[in-house]
């Protein structure tokens, strides 16, 4: 069966430090992969969704960026840091290619 | 503007009552509707799909959809304490999968 694993669960880090999660998919080829960001008490934001091994389509952020270097991995990053970074990260995969998402357990990261 | 819009909530029912949720999106071009289930502090965990205009059942659970007025619902029938939980809309369109901001509801005893 398919799973999807994230990595840290939980961070704090300083404003201007780096940020690096990592997350990837056993059990399926080929996945479509997404990354979202839920601040507290609010939706789910669509940060980046990815295709196949470097192929990024980019949303929303300036300071944040995202990469596939194997064809299940799937990584967030960033340079340096904001406060309004703070959130719930949640990388996904798509179950169907019709959009049935699965997600991981999610990374809670506080920007001080 | 891709907008998935819902009441955010709370919404409050007594134990065994249909809870009634509802969201509208913005896209026509829409193809897939989904409704997540996400518990305090948990991801989101996908509860139904329904992909053209009626009503889909599963168990407790019946999604319906309208897409020629862009809404898509959820009810809820002999609602337990443990659907207490935000309840997020969903919509796709060609691996662009956007959600609303959710609707907390809350079962009382």
């Amino acid at each position: 069966s398919q799973t999807i694993h994230q990595w840290p669960a939980t961070l704090v880090q300083p404003v201007g430090s780096p940020l690096s999660l990592e997350c990837t998919v056993e059990g399926t080829s080929n996945p479509n992969l997404y990354w979202y960001r839920q601040a507290a008490g609010r939706g789910l934001q669509l940060l980046f969704y990815s295709v196949g091994i470097g192929q990024i389509s980019s949303e929303v952020p300036q300071n944040l960026s995202a990469s596939r270097p194997q064809d299940r991995q799937f990584i967030l990053s960033s340079k340096k840091l904001l406060l309004s970074d703070s959130g719930f990260y949640l990388c996904a995969w798509d179950g169907g290619g019709i959009g049935e998402l699965f997600f991981g357990e999610g990374s809670r990261l506080t920007v001080l | 503007q891709k907008e998935v819009e819902q009441n955010s909530g709370p919404l409050s029912v007594p134990e065994g009552a249909i809870a009634s949720l509802n969201c509208t999106y913005s896209d026509r071009g829409s193809q897939s509707f989904f409704w997540y289930r996400q518990y305090s502090g948990k991801s989101p965990e996908l509860i139904m799909s329904i992909y053209s205009n009626g009503d889909k059942e599963d168990g407790r659970f019946t999604a319906q959809l309208n897409k020629a007025s862009q809404y898509v619902s959820l009810l809820i029938r002999d609602s337990q304490p443990s659907d207490s939980a935000t309840y997020l809309c969903a919509v796709h369109n060609n691996n662009d999968m956007r959600f609303g901001a959710g609707t907390r509801l809350t079962v009382k005893p």
